[in-house]
């Protein structure tokens, strides 16, 4: 059971260049995160979606943006490096809460490692 | 809005040392509280979690205890090992809509033999 999955481990990008953080999940849950985590910080919510088509921004959303075209993939998108986007992402996903769970366990990815020089 | 503070680290005990680690946290309704744990190079994982008021949470050793009147899920263990060497975070979800997690700063613990 692969879980979340994050691609890739590692990277450094140059000022300005763009990429793309892949999280991909073969669980089937609905709702899907992505966090930063810098040093001696907790995790800052990015972006979160509810579902397929549905995005929403969390805290700190400047400078990225998302997709969700189906309910397995939730790329984040950097369009333009900059030093401060230098950290530790996370991507989350957990279930829809049912009548029996309330509140639903999330289950988080093995991070990227962006670097920005 | 939400927020979790959690005692600063980093913290370094001795094996089978006693373990507490302090969480508080401010939030509207009634959130549900998590202690999440990062080993080395790997994503969070859950490690206990409460959804409401005077439950407990237990997992591997660890218990915390979601008190309403202090706002509070402090994280303890009886015993620690040296495997137990990790970040420890604390977090609330909100019950309602996209259940965002908010976290605190997380807590460095080291345990020497």
């Amino acid at each position: 059971n692969a879980g979340v999955t994050q691609t890739p481990k590692f990277r450094i990008l140059k000022i300005g260049q763009s990429m793309t953080l892949q999280c991909t999940q073969d669980m089937n849950h609905n709702y899907m995160y992505w966090y930063r985590q810098d040093p001696g910080m907790g995790l800052k919510l990015i972006y979160y979606s509810v579902g397929a088509g549905i995005t929403d921004k969390g805290e700190v959303p400047n400078g990225y943006n998302v997709s969700r075209s189906t309910t397995e993939d939730f790329p984040l998108r950097l369009e333009l490096a900059a030093p401060s986007q230098t950290s530790v992402y996370f991507c989350a996903s957990r279930p829809k809460p049912g009548q029996a769970t309330m509140n639903t366990e999330a289950f988080f990815g093995q991070g990227t490692r962006l670097t920005v020089v | 809005g939400n927020s979790v503070t959690q005692m600063e680290g980093p913290v370094t005990l001795s094996e089978e040392a006693f373990l507490t680690i302090n969480c508080t946290y401010t939030a509207t309704g009634y959130p549900s509280l998590f202690w999440y744990v990062q080993y080395p190079g790997e994503g969070l994982q859950l490690l206990l979690k409460a959804t409401k008021a005077d439950d407990k949470g237990s997992n591997k050793g660890f218990e915390a205890t979601y008190r309403k009147e202090t706002t509070s899920f402090h994280l303890e263990k009886g015993s620690v090992q040296v495997s137990d060497s990790a970040v420890y975070f604390c977090a609330l979800s909100e019950v309602q809509g996209a259940q965002k997690l908010v976290f605190g700063q997380g807590t460095r613990l080291t345990i020497n033999p």
